[in-house]
């Protein structure tokens, strides 16, 4: 069973530019969630997609935004990158039913300077 | 953002000590979750609640999903070198027909182990 991949796995931006952040979903998973978990933090939700649509949100700024694909990898996609914006980011996958838990991939440590 | 209250933020013990951490939020949950994050890596599933007043364990930890559905403990038992990271609760709220399987999380607990 493969497990949720994430890349890359360090980016560093400068701030006002845009960034693409990837991630494959565990096998047999039909949902993908994206997280950004600060220095010292829990994790934030952003969003999640599942069949293609973003399927809930979180106190994000639209500059934030994500695709799902047909075989159900997912993209982060941010714009107009803020210092704040650096953190890790985090995607999870789970099955679609009731307790499917999240599984975490190891997630893109992303600096704006 | 939401995040839950987790305390103790910070536990330093001896190795074979046993420890607990718990987990309290202002809403009720449907699930509680609890994870493990090593520096560099996402967080690892421990163990995963869904029944109010549900005990569960897994090897040397055991989760309790509070009665009130608004609260959460983790025990650790004979801690070992292994056992240092942070742990972070987690809470599932409405179920997926009602909307997202969004997680709240609690700040962290970091578990330092002398040996």
């Amino acid at each position: 069973e493969t497990g949720v991949t994430q890349s890359p796995t360090h980016l560093i931006k400068t701030r006002g530019q845009q960034v693409t952040l990837r991630c494959s979903s565990q096998s047999g998973h039909n949902t993908v969630s994206w997280y950004q978990q600060a220095l010292g933090q829990g994790p934030q939700f952003i969003f999640q997609y599942y069949r293609e649509e973003e399927n809930g949100r979180g106190n994000f700024p639209p500059r934030f935004s994500g695709l799902q694909f047909p075989n159900y990898s997912s993209e982060l996609n941010v714009n107009a990158l803020e210092l704040d914006d650096s953190a890790l980011y985090l995607c999870a996958s789970s099955a679609r039913r009731e307790n499917s838990p999240l599984h975490f991939g190891n997630g893109t440590r992303l600096t704006v300077t | 953002g939401q995040q839950l209250n987790q305390s103790p933020q910070s536990m330093f013990i001896q190795e074979g000590e046993d420890v607990s951490m718990n987990c309290t939020s202002s809403n009720i949950f449907n699930t509680w979750l609890w994870y493990k994050q090593d520096p560099g890596e996402g967080p690892v599933l421990l163990i995963a609640l869904y029944k109010a007043g549900e005990l569960t364990s897994n090897g040397r930890l055991t989760a309790q999903f509070g009665i009130t559905r608004k609260d959460s403990f983790l025990n650790i038992s004979a801690s070992i070198p292994s056992d240092v990271g942070i742990y972070f609760c987690a809470g599932q709220g409405p179920n997926i027909i009602q909307g997202a399987q969004k997680l709240v999380f609690g700040q962290g607990t970091r578990l330092t182990i002398n040996p």
